[in-house]
């Protein structure tokens, strides 16, 4: 079946560093989402990439598809202590498209910022 | 998100014992999922419902079923719970042609 891999697992940063999180497919995607899920609290959509090569940034945050469409990116630039929690990656296939995809998360990865 | 709601939001129980656990949405939504959270795996997929009629497995229905009684509502049970089961459980919900799930505040279950 479908797996999706993240790198890494955790990742502890001083304030004002950059984070990249890594996601990559065994398989070709239809889409991916991200997800955010601070601690204690319940994930929530951050962002859906659909095109091959797609960029998109919202703020600080810049997301990326790969051109396969196998593997994607969540780039933070200068963290803020806000920015603490386990960012999600989530893939929908090929052959799941359309009205009734499902979704196949990544284990995640944790950030901790020290301020 | 306080459309997507989950009761209880804590449980103990014991080993053998059978559970439900309940997710109710005022969305609209006709997707709904659930999910169970361990650390170190991430979100992995027990059940989902496209409709009332429609139910599907997920990749960890092993030990677990599910009913959705009404749009609105689809409920997680475990038969008889097992200390492997111990984790945090989300129900999820999406609306047919939307790209994001709204997640309800989780429940936490633990079995002894």
């Amino acid at each position: 079946g479908q797996q999706v891999m993240q790198i890494p697992q955790y990742q502890h940063v001083q304030e004002g560093e950059d984070f990249t999180t890594y996601c990559n497919s065994s398989t070709t995607l239809s889409n991916i989402q991200w997800y955010k899920q601070r601690p204690g609290g319940h994930p929530v959509f951050l962002i859906q990439l659909v095109k091959s090569g797609e960029v998109k940034k919202q703020k600080r945050l810049t997301f990326q598809f790969g051109e396969a469409k196998k593997n994607s990116s969540l780039h933070i630039t200068a963290t803020q202590t806000t920015d603490v929690g386990t960012y999600f990656c989530a893939g929908s296939g090929v052959f799941s498209g359309g009205s009734n995809y499902k979704l196949t998360f990544g284990k995640g990865t944790l950030l901790t910022v020290n301020p | 998100d306080a459309d997507v709601t989950q009761t209880p939001r804590n449980r103990i129980t014991k080993t053998g014992k059978r559970i439900m656990l309940e997710c109710s949405q005022t969305k609209g939504h006709d997707r709904m999922y659930w999910y169970r959270q361990d650390p170190g795996l991430g979100l992995r997929l027990i059940y989902y419902s496209f409709d009332v009629k429609d139910i599907n497995k997920g990749e960890i229905s092993d030990g677990y079923s599910v009913s959705r009684q009404a749009q609105a509502k689809f409920s997680l049970s475990l038969e008889s719970a097992i200390p492997n089961q111990t984790a945090l459980y989300f129900c999820a919900t999406r609306l047919a042609g939307g790209n994001e799930q709204f997640f309800g505040p989780g429940t936490r279950l633990t079995v002894l």
